[in-house]
């Protein structure tokens, strides 16, 4: 079946320019996530949405950030006036979390990677 | 507040040693553990999970890890390293008794295994 799919695989953008990074989930997956990994480091919580809940933006590192998940499917993460240190490979992920389903674990799209230059 | 933490950034073995990848974590209750591993240039990928029942939980390619409650701890082993293991590897953690709650991702250990 299809997986987390991520679009566009590789964006490279001038400094100051607007950015949108779409995340396809796999369906029927009522949680989604956003994080951020810089080049071979960690991961970089940025947000979570489950179902109809309002969305946990607390790892969102300034209001350049913002996200939105329509329908409760499709998610797009939008970063305004770009800057070089927004430059990282930026992760969705996906899970089919409810009632008793919290142990499911995520799925990951293979990720957008981002050059500001 | 759920946290984990990866101690070391890099774990050089051998192949054909046996590996661990250490991983602590904290949580108000009780845990739900897992691990991940991102191979170069790819999305990370599920390796296994600990909800309940036997500490010791087998996974993908060989792989395996304990829990242990009273050191918080839910180290990643494998009995021989193969070269084709290296790659960076995270822990995870979310608390059980909160199905909705988000998952908290350690820093990553890289693991180096040379022929």
């Amino acid at each position: 079946g299809a997986g987390v799919s991520q679009s566009p695989s590789n964006k490279v953008t001038e400094k100051g320019k607007d950015v949108e990074l779409r995340c396809d989930p796999i369906s029927g997956h009522t949680a989604l996530y956003w994080y951020r990994q810089s080049l071979g480091q960690g991961l970089e919580f940025l947000i979570y949405f489950q179902g109809n809940s309002a969305p946990d933006k607390s790892g969102l590192p300034s209001d350049r950030f913002s996200a939105e998940r329509t329908g409760g499917s499709v998610s797009t993460l939008t970063i305004q006036r770009t800057q070089q240190e927004d430059s990282a490979v930026y992760l969705c992920a996906s899970s089919l979390i409810g009632m008793g389903q919290g142990n499911s674990p995520l799925h990951f799209g293979n990720g957008t990677r981002l050059t500001v230059t | 507040a759920q946290s984990v933490a990866q101690p070391e950034d890099q774990v050089n073995v051998a192949e054909g040693n046996p590996l661990t990848v250490k991983c602590t974590y904290s949580v108000s209750g009780n845990p739900y553990l897992f691990w991940y591993v991102q191979y170069p240039n790819r999305g990370l990928q599920f390796l296994l999970k600990y909800i309940t029942g036997d500490n010791l939980v087998k996974g993908s390619y060989g792989f395996e890890a304990e829990f242990n409650k009273s050191q918080t701890s839910f180290h990643l082993k494998k009995p021989s390293a193969l070269v084709s293991d290296s790659a960076l590897y995270f822990c995870a953690v979310r608390e059980a008794r909160n199905a909705g709650n988000m998952l908290t991702f350690g820093g990553g250990t890289r693991l180096m295994v040379k022929p």
